[in-house]
Order: C-alpha cells, then structure tokens, then sequence
C-alpha cells in the first residue's frame, strides 16, 4: 500500500530524447509536487499543483512539462533531455498545499542521460 | 529571499554516541521548520515538525526546538543507533508550501 508511488525506479537514455515520470498518490491529497536532487543531494522544488492546477512553477526550463490528469496524479514529461537533467526526481503530495503541512514523498525515480 | 543553512558533513559517530545537526535559517517572518530524513535509496519522510516559536518537535528520540532568536532548529537526539545513519534534511516554508532544503547532512554510525 505504498502511498506515494512513481514510475519508472530508473531512467537511463540518450541525449535529445522524450521521457516521462509518472507519480501517484493514494492519501486523498488535493496537492502534489515534483522536487529534483542533485548529485550533491541538494533539493529543489520545481513544480506544485493543487487539484490538477499549477501553483508553483520554479523557473524550470520548459522542456519540462507537468501535467496532472487528476488530482491523485502528477505526471513529468521532459523533452530533449540533456546531460544536465541526470538526477533523481522526487514526487511528494500533501493535504491541502498548506505550509505546515507534512509533505510525503515517493520513492524517487533516477535518470542517468547519456 | 529564504534559505536554510545545515553544518556540512559526514558526521561519523560511534553508536550511542550524542548527536547534534545545526540548523539555521533565513526568513522575513514565521515559517514552519521541517526535519526530513532520506535512507540509502528512499525517498524522504518527516522526521519532525515546528510550526511556531519555541515549539518543540520530536519523533524516534530525536529533538529539535524551534528558536526564533537565534534562527535555529538544531537536530538532536542522545543515543545513536546504526540504523539512524541517513541524510537529514532542515527545511522551512512561510507563506506557501514551498519547501527551502538546508543541502542536507550525512549522519553515519558505526557500531
């Protein structure tokens, strides 16, 4: 029963190509996000929406394109990727997108671009 | 604008040994103030929360108080075990539910 889960684990491809993500969550939360890790371990918030609407849009190149079919759903589509993109992507949900609130992440999904 | 600032690691300790991870942020108001943990190959999980001046969070023996004089919310617990090695991850929000990440301290105990 894991509550936030994301497909694929890994990701290995070729510079230039399409890829997706996809994230879903089964706690009932109106908010969802997609965070990246660096090499370093450093974390970076790059997406939020709330009920399938955009709320936070971290100045990400916009090769990446979000999208959310629904509010437990938070898919990453990223074209022409580049070397620079290889990092692990992290989905997280909460409650209602409130500060305080505890945010619950996937597992993560690692992307190695050759 | 926000940020977090964590002491750079590893920190390497002996089990049962005291820890402290400081934590130190900048923020124009009153954020809420986060330790995640992230184990060797997971994702992050709340570790404890703060979410006013002088609160304290707490969770699996550790400890952190939420010090609005100082900007601080150190990470403490009084017994390590093996099982605590991981990165932990300081955090603040104020306003929205955008998370500012410390760069995240690796803890690793050896028995």
């Amino acid at each position: 029963d894991t509550a936030v889960s994301q497909t694929p684990k890994y990701l290995v491809t070729q510079m230039g190509n399409d890829k997706s993500i996809k994230c879903e969550q089964n706690l009932g939360h109106d908010t969802m996000y997609w965070y990246k890790q660096d090499s370093k371990k450093f974390l970076k918030i790059m997406f939020s929406y709330n009920n399938k609407e955009l709320i936070i849009n971290e100045t990400v190149p916009n090769r990446f394109s979000p999208k959310s079919p629904d509010k437990a759903h938070l898919n990453l589509h990223i074209n022409s990727l580049e070397l620079g993109d290889s990092a692990v992507y992290f989905c997280a949900s909460s409650q209602e997108g409130r500060g305080w609130e505890t945010q619950y992440f996937g597992p993560g999904t690692r992307l190695l671009v050759l | 604008g926000n940020s977090v600032t964590q002491m750079e690691g590893p920190v390497t300790l002996s089990e049962e040994a005291f820890l402290t991870i400081n934590c130190t942020y900048t923020a124009t108001g009153y954020p809420s103030l986060f330790w995640y943990v992230q184990y060797p190959g997971e994702g992050l999980q709340l570790l404890l929360k703060a979410t006013k001046a002088d609160d304290k969070g707490s969770n699996k023996g550790f400890e952190a108080t939420y010090r609005k004089e100082t900007t601080s919310f150190h990470l403490e617990k009084g017994s390590v075990q093996v099982s605590d090695s991981a990165v932990y991850f300081c955090a603040l929000s104020e306003f929205t539910d955008k998370l500012i990440f410390g760069t995240g301290t690796r803890l690793q105990v050896f028995p």
